[in-house]
């Protein structure tokens, strides 16, 4: 069975600085894709990035990116100069494009003023 | 685009009554919709699946005379969470695709409250 693992459950982050949020995962498919999203308190789900397994360049917006390592199934979210509003809990999420998603148990983000 | 909405965003209600919860796909159609449920400081666990027209597929665990589930339409899915116990209170979210069932878009979530 597919699981997703967030091991850092709170990380902080002084503002302007970057950040690195780790998920690993584990599928036997070779074909899936790879989420991040961010709720904020308004508990709105908010797609921050997404990747595609078979994709080797990793996504990047803007001030997010990932590092996609498929062979160690880890996915990082970095964010770079971190603003006040990056402040929520983040959830990475698997999906093998049937139609399951499947939530880690999420990061609490504070962003230091 | 891809909007997704629910009403109500909140909602207390006795024990034992039954409470209707509304997912709308505002500009697209939905061929699939999902419900979640979300326990303070958890993550989301899938409930069920709803494609229109049919029968909605159940996650392992999930009672589903208890949490009915209907979609009616390509924009519309309800869940009923029928006889409800404190134990239901807890935030409900869902989410629909349009197609590419790679990507969902969420709902904005309902809170529910039985007292």
């Amino acid at each position: 069975a597919q699981t997703v693992t967030q091991s850092q459950p709170e990380m902080s982050v002084q503002e302007a600085e970057t950040v690195t949020l780790s998920c690993t995962y584990d599928t036997s498919e070779s074909d899936y894709y790879l989420f991040w999203y961010k709720q904020p308190p308004s508990r709105q789900m908010i797609l921050v990035i997404r990747q595609e397994a078979y994709k080797q360049q990793n996504a990047t917006e803007n001030r997010f990116s990932v590092n996609f390592q498929k062979a160690a199934k880890s996915f990082s979210l970095k964010i770079s100069d971190s603003q006040l509003g990056d402040a929520a809990m983040y959830f990475c999420a698997y999906s093998d494009g049937t139609y399951k998603y499947i939530f880690g148990t999420g990061t609490r983000l504070k962003v230091l003023a | 685009g891809a909007v997704v909405s629910q009403h109500p965003s909140r909602v207390i209600c006795k024990s034992g009554t039954s409470v209707k919860i509304e997912c709308r796909s505002l500009d697209f159609q939905a061929t699939t919709m999902f419900w979640y449920r979300q326990f303070p400081k958890q993550s989301l666990m899938l409930m069920a699946t709803s494609n229109e027209g049919s029968k909605a597929t159940y996650e392992q665990g999930v009672e589903k005379d208890k949490f009915l589930i209907n979609h009616a339409s390509l924009t519309l899915s309800t869940l009923t969470v029928t006889s409800a116990h404190p134990e239901d209170s807890s935030f409900y979210i869902c989410s629909a695709t349009a197609g590419d069932l790679s990507e969902q878009f969420f709902g904005p979530g309902t809170r529910l409250t039985v007292l």
